[in-house]
């Protein structure tokens, strides 16, 4: 079975550091991979996905990350970090089979704290 | 645009008590939708997934269940709430029925049973 490994429950640094939030997987097959933010008080909203091709992957609000199928890894970064990003981070994986159910197998998150 | 409504936004509930909560997407047509579930402490979960009106898929087994009555709604509802129900409730929905499609998702429900 699939599974999302997010090994730092919580993140903190300061405003203009580079953050790097880890996300590992296990999936016998290539994933397909996601990054969610929840902001307080507001929904899960998307910031990249990854699905082939070249490694790092461009979303939103300046954010990125790297696919690394050597470690099985895929890593959000982000800098310079400003507070509002402070928000709780999800990263998730996608079955590529091609089965049309929308399940994500989600990690644990990570919460980030940006301190001004 | 397209906006997706859950209600209730929190629900404060007896074990063995009923359960409806439902969510509704406007300024999409013949969305697919998904409910998810993240117990206290614990990561979201798919239970439920819908390609068309009245078509659902259960993911997980939890005593729950889900139904779309009609095209823009998904309602998710149990007749007896067991203490482990309790949790935040997220409905999804994406505009393409494949994996690697992003979800959007509602505010959510936030459950407590007592």
């Amino acid at each position: 079975a699939q599974s999302v490994d997010q090994p730092d429950a919580h993140v903190t640094l300061y405003e203009g550091a580079s953050l790097e939030l880890r996300c590992s997987y296990s999936y016998s097959a290539a994933p397909y991979l996601f990054w969610y933010v929840q902001y307080p008080g507001q929904s899960l909203q998307f910031l990249l996905k990854y699905i082939t091709g070249d490694a790092v992957v461009k979303g939103t609000k300046g954010f990125e990350a790297e696919f690394r199928k050597s470690n099985s890894s895929f890593n959000l970064k982000k800098s310079p970090a400003h507070w509002s990003d402070s928000a709780k981070y999800f990263c998730a994986l996608a079955l590529n089979t091609g089965a049309n159910t929308g399940k994500l197998t989600f990690g644990h998150g990570t919460i980030l704290r940006v301190h001004p | 645009a397209q906006t997706i409504h859950q209600w209730p936004v929190a629900e404060i509930k007896a074990v063995g008590s009923p359960l409806s909560l439902g969510c509704t997407i406007k300024g999409k047509s013949s969305p697919n939708l998904y409910w998810y579930w993240q117990a206290t402490g614990g990561t979201l979960q798919q239970l439920f997934y819908s390609i068309t009106v009245g078509q659902v898929e259960s993911v997980v087994q939890l005593n729950l269940s889900a139904s779309r009555p009609k095209d823009d709604q998904f309602i998710l509802s149990t007749e007896k709430l067991l203490l482990s129900h309790s949790g935040f409730y997220l409905c999804a929905w994406s505009l393409l029925a494949i994996s690697n499609e992003r979800l959007f998702f509602g505010h959510g429900t936030k459950l407590s049973v007592l």
